[in-house]
């Protein structure tokens, strides 16, 4: 069974903090791992990774994958209230409907 | 990049009652669609693929006669909660994949409905 697990569950900081978020895969044919931001509704795309070793970056954000160890970690820097959220861990299974299954998410609360 | 509007954003209903929720891929062909269910404060769950023309494969532990799903079209998905009752509410959501976009493993979501059985 493919699975997905994400560490810490929940984590509180201060702004200004930097915060690391994992996730770790054990999936059958991965194909892409992909990290998501919720705060009210919608999951919003934050990176996709599909190779080893290569750093994303998107402002304060960072992601990397490393696919000897099934896993990739999600950097914030100077965090800001803002950035309070869910953050998802998805990893895209190479199927034809292209499942993806989901990790159970990080709760980040940024205090002022 | 691709949208996917999901409608209605919140419903209330009485216990017994059937919900429909409608997915609608607005400017790409979708022919799978994907239905969550997410608790507060907790992941998404993968509730049922959803596949255009043929039928929806559901997760272990789904109810198929519960949560019926219709695909009826390139940009239509449906799902429709029979027989509500107050342990279905929850919010859904629903994604769908534009292959043809820059990143085809991207997952584009709606806004998600929020459902409250009374």
């Amino acid at each position: 069974e493919d699975k997905v697990v994400q560490s810490p569950l929940s984590l509180v900081v201060h702004e200004g903090d930097t915060v690391t978020l994992n996730c770790s895969y054990e999936v059958t044919n991965f194909r892409s791992l992909l990290w998501y931001k919720q705060e009210k509704k919608a999951p919003t795309f934050l990176f996709m990774l599909t190779s080893s070793g290569i750093e994303k970056k998107s402002g304060r954000l960072s992601s990397i994958l490393d696919k000897k160890e099934l896993s990739s970690i999600l950097n914030i820097t100077a965090t800001q209230t803002g950035d309070s959220a869910i953050y998802l861990c998805a990893v895209l299974i190479n199927t034809n409907a292209g499942k993806s299954t989901f990790g159970d998410g990080t709760t980040l609360t940024v205090k002022p | 990049g691709a949208v996917v509007s999901q409608h209605p954003s919140w419903v209330i209903c009485k216990s017994g009652t059937s919900v429909k929720i409608e997915c609608r891929s607005l400017d790409f062909q979708a022919t799978t669609m994907f239905w969550y269910r997410q608790f507060p404060k907790k992941s998404l769950m993968l509730m049922a693929t959803s596949n255009e023309g043929s039928k929806a494969t559901y997760e272990q532990g789904v109810e198929k006669d519960k949560f019926l799903i219709n695909h009826a079209s390139l940009t239509l998905s449906t799902l429709t909660v029979t027989s509500a009752h107050p342990e279905d509410s929850s919010f859904y959501i629903c994604s769908a994949r534009d292959w043809g976009s820059l990143r085809p493993g991207e997952l584009f979501f709606g806004e998600g409905s929020r459902l409250t059985v009374l």
